[in-house]
């Protein structure tokens, strides 16, 4: 089984929906990212939590939030989906800050 | 604003030759960088690490940092086919952050 698991792998959905992403871990860190990721422009930053009430946006975060449900369990929500959303997102958690682990990533088409 | 650059490429190599990738970045102030790799639509995986100015050997990888010029390298030596892939470099700029280049794609023909 996989250390970062993502759900769903493939989205599409209409503009203005509402849609979740999900990211759970067996890897035992506290510190969980998401980050989309775009042809050209490498990996950004969209929220990041060192722990449960540890909440912290990045670089790209309007139109974006988060939950930390528990350790292991760290979702992204697009409260209104618009085309420029679609991208190809990942969860990750890592060690200290030193090693990232991702998972296989959700793809998302927004029409 | 703090940025980590690589060139784009595609970066093609023969078959058994040495692959190297470059990456600069912008903040004296980083402490650890990291070498990535991406097969298409994969995501990331580590692959090198290195924290201090010098060479650091792994296998066939080889990452040399030089603080002084900003510089990150990696090489591959005895190149193969499944080395062809996205390599990112990325750089820890405190708060356990890092920072991501958008990626050198390197095509290794055989």
């Amino acid at each position: 089984d996989a250390d970062v698991t993502q759900t769903p792998r493939n989205r599409i959905t209409k503009t203005g929906k509402r849609i979740m992403l999900e990211c759970s871990q067996t890897k035992g860190h506290d510190r969980m990212y998401w980050y989309r990721q775009d042809p050209g422009l490498g990996l950004r930053l969209i929220y990041y939590s060192f722990d449960v009430k540890d909440i912290n946006k990045g670089e790209i975060s309007d139109g974006y939030s988060v939950s930390r449900q528990a350790q292991a369990k760290f979702s992204l929500s697009l409260e209104s989906a618009i085309p420029n959303q679609t991208a190809l997102y990942f969860c990750a958690t890592s060690d200290l800050g030193r090693r990232f682990f991702f998972g296989s990533g959700t793809r998302l088409t927004v029409v | 604003q703090k940025e980590v650059e690589q060139n784009s490429g595609p970066l093609s190599v023969p078959e058994g030759a040495i692959a190297s990738l470059n990456c600069t970045y912008s903040d004296r102030g980083s402490q650890s960088f990291f070498w990535y790799r991406q097969y298409s639509g994969k995501s990331p995986e580590l692959i090198m690490f290195i924290y201090s100015n010098g060479d650091k050997e792994d296998g066939r990888f080889t990452a040399q940092l030089n603080k002084a010029s900003q510089y990150v390298s990696l090489l591959i030596r005895d190149s193969q086919p499944s080395d062809s892939a996205t390599y990112l470099c990325a750089v820890n700029v405190g708060n356990y952050q890092l920072i991501w280049g958008a990626g050198t794609k390197l095509i290794i023909k055989p």
